[in-house]
């Protein structure tokens, strides 16, 4: 099984631009989530699933957009990029539930000029 | 305000030696804990985990201990070893009684020296 895997590793975006992060998960887990990880502010919860077709928003969803049409894939919009949206980009998958267990993909760190 | 804190940014231990990360919660509907590891360039892994009946969960050279009348709960790594620098964060849940989401903490950065 290769896990959780995320493309690209690496992004530049200016400021304006649209661009999708994507995610992709072999475990067959139900719950998928997407996490961005700021210094000193720990990983924070931006939107999850709890299966195909249902998605909801998490402590910072303002400026993404998901989508869950597969179990497997779970790709994360950014609609008009800005610099606040500079991050390190987590997805991860839960056969459990978005409050336990989480395993992480190798992330995307993107950067907004 | 931050409702998991790791109040030390980071922590140099000697190789063989004990470390102990701590971490406070303010949430009291929190009802499950765990902690992660990270690599550089990679994602958090799942190190250990701990239920709000227990105090104390072991697993080799990893415990965690949960003091709930302090909001507290630290991490003991007996021996450390190099292969253990990396960032530490510890997490909190409580699912639907407190956002049905883990909460995390800033991260302690851990650095272990031979």
């Amino acid at each position: 099984n290769a896990g959780v895997t995320q493309t690209p590793k690496f992004q530049v975006l200016k400021t304006g631009q649209s661009m999708t992060l994507q995610c992709a998960q072999d475990m067959n887990h139900e719950y998928m989530s997407w996490y961005r990880q700021d210094p000193g502010m720990g990983l924070r919860l931006i939107h999850y699933s709890v299966g195909a077709g249902i998605t909801d928003q998490g402590e910072v969803p303002n400026g993404y957009n998901v989508s869950r049409s597969t179990t497997e894939d779970f790709p994360l919009r950014l609609l008009s990029a800005a610099p606040s949206q500079t991050s390190v980009y987590f997805c991860a998958s839960s056969p459990e539930g978005v409050a336990d267990t989480q395993y992480f993909g190798p992330g995307t760190r993107l950067t907004v000029l | 305000d931050q409702q998991v804190k790791q109040n030390s940014p980071s922590l140099s231990v000697q190789e063989g030696r004990i470390s102990i990360l701590n971490c406070d919660y303010t949430n009291s509907m929190f009802d499950y804990f765990l902690w992660y590891k990270k690599y550089p360039a990679e994602g958090p892994t799942f190190l250990i985990s701990i239920s709000s009946i227990k105090d104390k969960n072991e697993d080799g050279r990893f415990t965690v201990f949960l003091n709930k009348s302090a909001k507290h709960l630290s991490l003991h790594i007996v021996p450390s070893q190099p292969g253990d620098s990396a960032v530490y964060f510890c997490a909190a849940s409580g699912g639907n009684n407190a956002g049905n989401m883990l909460t995390f903490g800033g991260g302690t950065r851990l650095m272990v020296k031979p």
